[in-house]
């Protein structure tokens, strides 16, 4: 099993830019998380999904999309990406929502 | 917004020596678990609680469910230059439904060799 797997890796973009991350799992986990973390913020939701065709708003949303069409995916847009955007992405999934929480290997995304 | 305050932020520690971090809410929460996060990596799961009083133990890692259900504490004995990380606790409310899991802010530890 791949786990939790996130592409790209690292991504430079330039202000007002979009772009699509995307993350997929192999555990037939329900729900699935995407989360931003910066310097002494910890992890900050930023939407999650309790299945598949759902999607709710966590923390911060704003300036984000996304999208779970098929349970494996959980896409994160960025239809106008903005320098505060800067920051690290991961990915979770779990089974259920009270259990643990894996994670992605992360993407590191630096708009200019 | 944060519900869960996790203390220390960081901490400087010399090799060999015992570490204790925490994790206090105003709120009552049904699950507590505590993850590592190594640098450039995602957080990994270390230990999992889901009864108030419940204490676990995983190697020389030792997590406490507190019985006000408010608040958990994580011991590391004994410490290596491995242990170096961010140590994050995460909680899901009481009564939450099925909304997801709140995270602290993380513990840094560094050790000194």
């Amino acid at each position: 099993n791949a786990g939790v797997t996130q592409t790209p890796k690292f991504r430079v973009l330039k202000t007002g830019q979009s772009m699509t991350l995307l993350c997929a799992q192999d555990m037939n986990h329900e729900y699935m998380y995407w989360y931003r973390q910066d310097p002494g913020m910890g992890l900050r939701l930023i939407h999650y999904s309790v299945g598949e065709g759902t999607t709710a708003k966590g923390e911060v949303p704003d300036g984000y999309n996304v999208s779970r069409l098929k349970k494996q995916n959980f896409l994160l847009g960025l239809e106008s990406a903005a320098p505060s955007q800067t920051s690290v992405y991961f990915c979770a999934s779990s089974y259920v929502s009270n259990d643990e929480q894996f994670f992605g290997p992360g993407t590191r995304l630096t708009v200019l | 917004g944060q519900q869960l305050n996790q203390s220390p932020q960081s901490m400087f520690i010399q090799e060999g020596e015992d570490v204790s971090m925490n994790c206090t809410s105003s709120s009552i929460f049904n699950t507590w678990l505590w993850y590592k996060q190594d640098p450039g990596e995602g957080p990994v799961l270390l230990i999992a609680l889901y009864k108030a009083g419940e204490l676990t133990s995983n190697g020389r890692l030792t997590a406490q469910f507190g019985i006000t259900r408010k608040d958990s504490f994580l011991n590391i004995s004994a410490s290596i230059p491995s242990d170096v990380g961010i140590y994050f606790c995460a909680g899901q409310l009481q009564d939450s439904g099925n909304t997801p899991l709140v995270f602290g802010k993380g513990t840094r530890l560094s050790v000194i060799a």
